[in-house]
């Protein structure tokens, strides 16, 4: 079985400041692991993803995240949050088997706030 | 390619009635699934087809809830006798077989049940 979980559902920074949502993590098989950003009203857009290889990723909007075996951990980063950051943002994870990607299972999401 | 599309994107019905949404997603992607997302929460998974084959339903997929993919195309997603609970955001994504770069999330249709 699959799960994760997203620490705070609300997170308030102020502009310029460190963002940091955290994602945990359930799964007996290798996960493959994303964040996924949503603004009002719309689909989810990826931010970044991990499947193998190096454990910190890279993404879009200057976001980046660590796959943390031993924690089992995914937190999303950003050095400095600008006003257009704001937005929900989900941690999901999924495996990949002989069949192809499986579903993904999503967390209950985070609403980050940023402060002019 | 202009990613997935759903239609409509708003959709208000009256307690009783059945509607319908439609997904086209991605031409060349094998794989097509459907999400359920209410006020404050993330998605939920209802069910996801490979090419024109219903391989898995949630139990979320009551038997009011009916979703076809013919052909392996465009992909339906049908709910009778709606209940004010089905008020929710459906979301619609595709993605390639044997693959995990990522899933492509439609804009999602917006059912509000009055």
């Amino acid at each position: 079985a699959q799960s994760v979980t997203q620490l705070g559902s609300h997170v308030s920074v102020s502009e310029g400041a460190l963002v940091l949502l955290r994602c945990n993590y359930s799964s007996s098989v290798p996960p493959y692991l994303f964040w996924y950003v949503q603004y009002p009203n719309q689909g989810l857009q990826l931010l970044l993803k991990y499947t193998t290889g190096a454990t910190l990723v890279k993404g879009i909007n200057g976001f980046e995240a660590e796959f943390k075996k031993s924690e089992t951990s995914f937190h999303l980063t950003k050095p400095s949050a600008h006003m257009s950051d704001a937005a929900e943002y989900f941690c999901a994870v999924t495996s990949v088997d002989q069949t192809g990607a499986n579903n993904l299972f999503f967390g209950t999401g985070t609403r980050l706030t940023v402060i002019p | 390619d202009t990613g997935v599309s759903q239609n409509p994107r708003h959709k208000i019905t009256k307690r009783g009635q059945n509607v319908t949404f439609r997904c086209d997603p991605i031409s060349e992607h094998n794989r097509l699934y459907w999400y359920r997302q209410t006020l404050g929460q993330g998605p939920e998974f209802l069910t996801y087809f490979q090419n024109e084959a219903q391989l898995e339903k949630s139990r979320l997929l009551s038997d009011r809830f009916s979703a076809e993919r013919p052909k392996g195309s465009f992909s339906t997603l049908e709910i009778q006798r709606t209940e004010q609970g089905d008020s929710a955001m459906y979301l619609c994504a595709s993605s390639p077989e044997r693959t995990a770069y990522g899933y492509t999330f439609g804009s999602g249709t917006r059912l509000t049940v009055v």
